[in-house]
């Protein structure tokens, strides 16, 4: 069975410090991978995601993503965090080898960048 | 403009009285799924549906039902409400190309749904 963890329910960066947001995975083939931010009274919007080649992806807003396989993480990156980064963020994930299988979400992180 | 659209966005209902909650999208996706968001739990799947006339379970189903009968269209039907499905749920699509799961979804704005 697929399955998503988050290890920090809430992350606190200083504004202009870079940012780190942890997500680790278990699939049973090989992963789709996703980060979605949701803002407070909103749907969930799409950052970005993996589906093969470079483990390095870029995304929506200045944010990076870096797969790992061997440790089956797909932390998200910024080098310098925004006030208005400040939002709920979700990792997903979907098994690439069984697609019809639904997408599971981690139980998110939230984070918080102060002034 | 492409969009997943959900209505009601607020409902207050009582126990046991059946309510539907529809949902649209205008992008000819073919997967179309139902999530509930709870504080701490983040998004459960409820339902997906592959595409018209496909539907199965997520990790939630208990309580809920789903039909497809159009492209479009993604109904989340609650036939007896209780209040252990106060939730925000959201309803979502995707493209599904033939073999290809690597798209992502895009998010209706949700439905707080309270029953008392």
């Amino acid at each position: 069975a697929q399955s998503v963890a988050q290890p920090e329910d809430q992350v606190n960066v200083a504004e202009g410090n870079p940012l780190t947001v942890k997500c680790t995975y278990s699939v049973s083939g090989n992963p789709y991978l996703f980060w979605y931010v949701q803002y407070p009274n909103r749907g969930l919007q799409f950052l970005l995601k993996y589906i093969t080649g470079d483990n390095l992806v870029k995304g929506s807003y200045g944010f990076e993503a870096e797969f790992n396989k061997s440790q089956t993480s797909f932390h998200l990156k910024k080098p310098s965090a925004l006030v208005s980064d400040s939002a709920l963020y979700f990792c997903a994930v979907r098994d690439r080898d069984n697609y019809g299988q639904n997408f599971v979400f981690g139980p998110g992180t939230r984070l918080s960048v102060l002034p | 403009e492409a969009q997943v659209t959900q209505n009601p966005r607020y409902l207050i209902t009582v126990t046991g009285k059946k309510l539907t909650v529809t949902c649209s999208q205008n992008m000819n996706h073919e997967y179309m799924s139902w999530y509930r968001q709870d504080p701490g739990l983040g998004l459960r799947q409820i339902y997906y549906s592959m595409n018209v006339e496909v539907t199965d379970k997520g990790d939630v189903p208990e309580g809920y039902k789903v039909s497809r009968k159009e492209k479009r269209n993604f109904p989340l039907i609650l036939e007896s409400p209780s209040p252990n499905q106060t939730s925000l749920y959201f309803c979502a699509s995707s493209s599904t190309p033939l073999g290809q799961g690597g798209y992502e979804q895009f998010f209706g704005p949700g439905t707080r749904l309270t029953v008392l």
